[in-house]
């Protein structure tokens, strides 16, 4: 059974960077496609990105510049990193694996921007 | 790109049946047969209730279904149960290997 646990601080200061960590196990990142979608309070899904397993990555337009994914085919873990962060990038940030659709997600990690 | 258009809220009393509607463009729904729906509860992860437009996963209630026409695709929700109220969002493939959401509905089983 495919599990995912996100980690990674829950405390960033403004223009800093968000780092974050997947964790994955009862399958290899090594195939499907890996996400990371995020909720800010009282709003609706925004997916990020992804690392797919060919290695190739792609990002929410809107996100462009700021956001990276890599991943870790050693450690079965991928990682989001988000640049200059405000408080709008405060959410719950998840990630979920891709196959047909987002059918296997992490239970989620409240990030929260502030000084 | 647009976050895809969704009802605020429906409602609907135990064993009937309800239908949600998601709103996109001929660049996300109308273009492609990849729309799926999440069931979102409370402080939980969503989870995937239909895929592929009206593909349901194994475990996944009978009770759910999706369809498409044009750049509308819809949940159907039948024999309502209090354990279906919860947020339901629509997602579609836009191309360029990348996805978008609804904006989300609340049903509430009343």
């Amino acid at each position: 059974q495919v599990q995912l646990q996100e980690s990674g601080p829950r405390l960033v200061k403004p223009s800093e960077t968000l780092s974050l960590t997947c964790s994955v196990s009862g399958d290899s990142i090594s195939s499907y496609y890996w996400s990371w979608i995020r909720q800010p309070p009282g709003k609706t899904l925004e997916w990020i990105g992804y690392f797919s397993n060919s290695g190739s990555t792609n990002y929410n337009p809107s996100l462009q510049g700021r956001v990276t994914i890599s991943a870790d085919t050693s450690k079965n873990q991928f990682s989001l990193t988000l640049k200059t962060v405000t408080t709008a990038d405060t959410a719950v940030y998840y990630c979920a694996k891709y196959y047909n659709a987002f059918d296997i997600w992490g239970p989620g990690t409240t990030v929260t921007v502030s000084s | 790109q647009s976050a895809l258009t969704q009802p605020a809220s429906v409602s609907g009393s135990p064993g009937q049946s309800i239908t949600i509607s998601c709103t996109g463009s001929s660049s996300d729904i109308g273009g492609y047969n990849y729309v799926s729906w999440y069931q979102q509860h409370p402080g939980k992860a969503p989870k995937v209730m239909i895929y592929d437009v009206s593909k349901r996963p194994s475990e996944v209630s009978t009770r759910f279904s999706g369809s498409k026409s044009g750049n509308t695709a819809s949940l159907t929700i039948s024999g309502l149960q209090t354990e279906d109220e919860a947020y339901y969002y629509c997602s579609s493939y836009t191309g360029d290997t990348n996805w978008v959401f609804g904006g989300g509905t609340k049903l509430t089983v009343l």
